[in-house]
């Protein structure tokens, strides 16, 4: 089983800033199979990036990822309030274990 | 419209059972990979099963040989039926469409969540 960590555990930053997430596996994600989503509380998850680098629709272009084999990376160029959140990464290259990292939280500073 | 929309949950006792199910509106629920995916109370994310196009299903280790996934191609439906309960599966349970390696695609559809409470 492929685990996922994700670090900070929380990030602390301002409107206007630029947000760096990583989220490291424990053996390398085969095909990049790896996911980002948002999550805001009382919501369900949001698709957010799909193969690494690849934005799904209607996902602002703020947001990027990057990285293959074991190491990756979200990044948000300039934070707009609505960023503000839990987002996780999540690999899909294990079949079937399908698995998530524990989060990084997103707060206004 | 794309939409899954989650049912079934409540408050059981512990050693129950319950079913939850995810109707599926906008594609065929029985040509896509679908999923189940719980959120226990203040934790992250947690994939629990999974149901290819062709059938195969597949599951976590904490919920292999209690939960079952199952699909209905004639009501458009998922379903999750969770055996022998624990009060650890207090959690919310989301239906998802994917994730599918052959378009290398997440999990691009979610349902909005059904709460399962197990507690006597």
């Amino acid at each position: 089983e492929i685990v996922l960590t994700q670090s900070p555990g929380t990030l602390s930053l301002s409107p206007g800033e630029r947000a760096t997430l990583s989220c490291r596996a424990s053996q390398s994600v085969g095909s990049n199979f790896l996911a980002w989503y948002q999550q805001k509380p009382g919501q369900a998850p949001r698709l957010l990036i799909s193969g690494a680098s690849s934005r799904a629709t209607g996902i602002p272009d703020r947001f990027s990822g990057s990285g293959s084999g074991t190491d990756f990376t979200l990044t948000i160029s300039r934070l707009e309030p609505e960023d503000f959140a839990v987002y996780y990464c999540q690999q899909y290259g294990s079949s079937p274990l399908y698995t998530f990292g524990q989060g990084t939280k997103l707060e206004i500073k | 419209e794309v939409q899954l929309v989650e049912s079934g949950g409540g408050l059981m006792k512990p050693g129950g059972s319950l079913s939850l199910s995810c109707e599926v509106s906008g594609f065929i629920v029985s040509s896509n990979y679908m999923s189940w995916v719980r959120q226990a109370p203040g934790k992250g994310l947690e994939w629990l099963s999974v149901i290819y196009s062709g059938g195969r299903t597949y599951y976590a280790d904490s919920v292999r040989g209690r939960f079952t996934i199952s699909r209905d191609h004639s009501n458009n439906t998922l379903y999750l039926q969770m055996n022998n309960l624990r009060a650890e599966d207090t959690a919310v349970y989301y239906c998802a469409r994917g994730p599918t390696r052959v378009i290398n695609l997440g999990m691009d559809v979610w349902g909005q969540g059904t709460t399962v409470t197990v507690s006597s």
